[in-house]
């Protein structure tokens, strides 16, 4: 299985900082890389895929990059919605994976 | 509006077996694969299964033999059957869309408790 490393496991920045995630997959993963936000008590929701390309209705001050193995996520102005639970997770292979999540706060 | 909306949560004893369902609406159900994830409480996303519109199925290792996906095009549903339960299986379980491996729309999710 594909493990997927997530890094920092949380974080707290204040409202218009920039703010970097960073996901590692244990074995190349091409562009197969997704990321969902998670707001406490809802369902995941989807933010980018295949890398850096936004969902339909996401904000321009997210964004993704990266390739192979190292990914980031990246929230250019944070905002006090933006807090939340960001996942990544690979599409490369079954059993798909999930990183173990970072808990952005806002302070 | 796109909508999946899970049922048949609750609280079984360990070895019991609970059936979840997975209504979709809103899209043409037939051309998309389907998957469960769940989330043990405080923890992180653990995919579970998926099945694709052919009808193959894949599982994960934690659960394979003991769970069954399948889908009813007719109803704009689908199944996971969970047997064996375990108390590791405590989770809240979401059904999702996906378009490939990606989990494009979720439901709301239903609470599956595993204790005696």
């Amino acid at each position: 299985d594909i493990q997927m490393t997530q890094s920092p496991s949380s974080l707290s920045a204040s409202v218009g900082d920039r703010v970097t995630i960073t996901c590692r997959a244990s074995q190349s993963i091409s562009n197969y890389l997704n990321w969902y936000q998670q707001k406490p008590g809802k369902a995941p929701k989807f933010l980018i895929y295949d890398v850096s390309n936004l969902q339909s209705g996401v904000p321009s001050r997210f964004s993704g990059s990266g390739s192979g193995t190292d990914f980031t996520l990246t929230i250019s102005c944070l905002q006090p919605e933006d807090s939340a639970t960001y996942y990544c997770q690979q599409g490369y292979s079954t059993p798909l994976t999930f990183g173990g999540g970072t808990k952005v706060e806002i302070k | 509006e796109v909508q999946l909306m899970e049922s048949g949560g609750g609280l079984v004893q360990p070895g019991g077996s609970l059936r979840l369902s997975c209504a979709a609406s809103g899209f043409s159900f037939i051309t998309y694969d389907m998957h469960w994830v769940r989330q043990a409480a405080g923890e992180g996303l653990e995919w579970v299964s998926a099945i694709d519109t052919a009808g193959k199925t894949f599982y994960a290792g934690s659960v394979k033999g003991r769970f069954t996906i399948s889908r009813e095009n007719a109803k704009n549903s689908f199944y996971l059957q969970m047997n064996s339960l375990r108390a590791g299986d405590t989770a809240v379980y979401y059904c999702a869309r996906g378009l490939g491996s990606k989990l494009d729309v979720w439901g709301k999710g239903t609470t599956v408790t595993v204790s005696s």
